[in-house]
């Protein structure tokens, strides 16, 4: 079963305001990953974080792995259309690749 | 841009049939996942082999469910009998050994009637 707990399950946001999908887990993580999948397609590598307290930016969006490596978050700033799509956070590594349930995000134009 | 190759696309089988499914991994990539897919929910891992060993088939339903990478490059997942639970999208991935990030093939839509 899934072992990272993802919130919120659904989100929609009018085009141009920011959006933020958190990840946690009951244990402490040796990394986090985050995967973008758009409707009708499959899951996309976007970035994965190692380091405690990690920050990395992609353009508009913002990922963050918190002090005690048991949660991490995604923001994108000013959402634009094209960011539609579920944000799926996975724990693990090369091993092991477990996904949370995900965040779906509609943006309004 | 290398690619994970999967087919069919789709498929729809009745209950109590045998399907397969095939996977293709990028050139090079010793870790090969299935992947079984609900619609609205995460990924949740069926099978991961490291070349042609199993490494992980604890979710795996070995009653009807198998997998083998036999020469540690393609791998076949199939399922016999099908029931009709088993209608989600199964998708495949691979990735480096050690490396975390896992590149996903476009999936096989299980449809059982």
């Amino acid at each position: 079963g899934q072992q990272v707990m993802q919130i919120p399950q659904y989100q929609h946001v009018q085009e141009g305001e920011d959006f933020t999908t958190y990840c946690n887990s009951s244990t402490t993580l040796s990394n986090i990953q985050w995967y973008k999948q758009r409707p009708g397609g499959h899951p996309v590598f976007l970035i994965q974080l190692v380091k405690s307290g990690e920050v990395k930016k992609q353009k508009r969006l913002t990922f963050q792995f918190g002090e005690a490596k048991k949660n991490s978050s995604l923001h994108i700033t000013a959402t634009q259309t094209t960011d539609v799509g579920t944000y799926f956070c996975a724990k693990g590594s090369a091993r092991q690749l477990t996904f949370g349930s995900g965040t779906q995000l509609t943006v309004l134009p | 841009e290398a690619e994970v190759a999967q087919s069919p696309r789709y498929k729809i089988t009745e209950k109590s049939q045998a399907v397969a499914f095939w996977c293709d991994p990028i050139s090079g990539h010793a870790t090969l996942y299935w992947y079984r897919q609900i619609l609205g929910q995460g990924p949740e891992l069926l099978v991961q082999f490291q070349d042609e060993s199993v490494v992980d088939d604890s979710q795996l339903p070995k009653d009807r469910f198998s997998a083998e990478r036999l020469k540690g490059v393609d791998s076949t997942l199939k399922i016999q009998p099908a029931e009709l639970g088993d209608s989600a999208m199964y998708l495949c991935a691979s990735s480096l050994v050690n490396r975390g990030d896992a590149f996903f093939g476009q999936g096989t839509r299980l449809t059982v009637v």
